[in-house]
């Protein structure tokens, strides 16, 4: 069961920019750092953004992320087709000392 | 860099043992990572299970952790998942993954921490089904 809270869908056309929310509590997100996963449709996750707003090496600065209090967003700008995928937000629980996910949102390039 | 190969039963008998492993390729095996297992049911978010740490400690998600066993073997390289008494709820794609993670400070008993799974495997679906 997912205890971080993402919109199911954001949308927008080629070259556009979109932002994903992902809302929790104290207990994660407010204490703990945040990290975003790209699903590509059929494929296993990958990740985009850790500690907040670092991206790894080869993920290119058009990802984005950013952390206020028990909220995280992840912005994606110059919007490309190969960016339609599942995005989901994780931080580790420190009150139940576990990681959680969360729900997950779609992204759709019109 | 690492690399992840999972194996594992596909096809589970309900009220039995599910068991899945994986074999770390490149990377030091007991010092890099901790190492965990997620899944996905079909059509579904993502669902951490839990990890196992450098010293062997565990930690697993309160949702399963009466029936969830994560153990590495150092010697092989090699993590295992075992969920006992599966029931059809368990059926789902699972992906082995090195974890990052460090403590950004701890209060009291509690410590915070930075947490991030930077490589995964490809994934293996299990199906329950008598």
């Amino acid at each position: 069961q997912s205890v971080l809270t993402q919109p199911p869908s954001v949308s927008a056309a080629p070259g556009q920019k979109v932002t994903i929310s992902c809302s929790g509590s104290s207990s994660n997100i407010g204490n703990n750092y945040v990290s975003w996963y790209q699903q590509l449709p059929g494929t296993g996750p990958r990740l985009l953004i850790y500690d907040n707003n670092e991206r790894p090496s080869g993920i290119p600065d058009r990802f984005s992320g950013s952390k206020s209090g028990t909220s995280a967003t992840l912005g994606i700008t110059g919007l490309q087709t190969g960016d339609e995928a599942d995005y989901y937000c994780g931080a580790w629980d420190s009150g139940v000392k576990s990681y959680v996910f969360g729900t997950g949102t779609k992204v759709t390039v019109l | 860099q690492v690399q992840l190969q999972q194996w594992g039963a596909g096809l589970v008998k309900p009220s039995e043992t599910l068991s899945l492993t994986c074999d770390v390729y490149g990377g030091s095996f007991s010092d890099d990572y901790y190492w965990t297992w997620i899944r996905q049911p079909p059509g579904k978010g993502l669902e951490w299970i839990g990890e196992v740490g450098h010293s062997g400690s565990t930690n697993y998600s309160p949702s399963l952790k009466s029936r969830v066993t994560i153990s590495v073997d150092p010697s092989k390289s090699q993590l295992s998942l075992k969920v006992t008494s599966v029931t059809a709820a368990d059926a789902a794609v699972y992906f082995c993954a090195g974890a990052t993670g460090r403590d950004i400070y701890c209060s009291f008993s509690t410590c915070h921490r930075a947490y991030h799974m930077g490589v995964w495997g490809k994934g293996t679906t299990v199906t329950v089904s008598s």
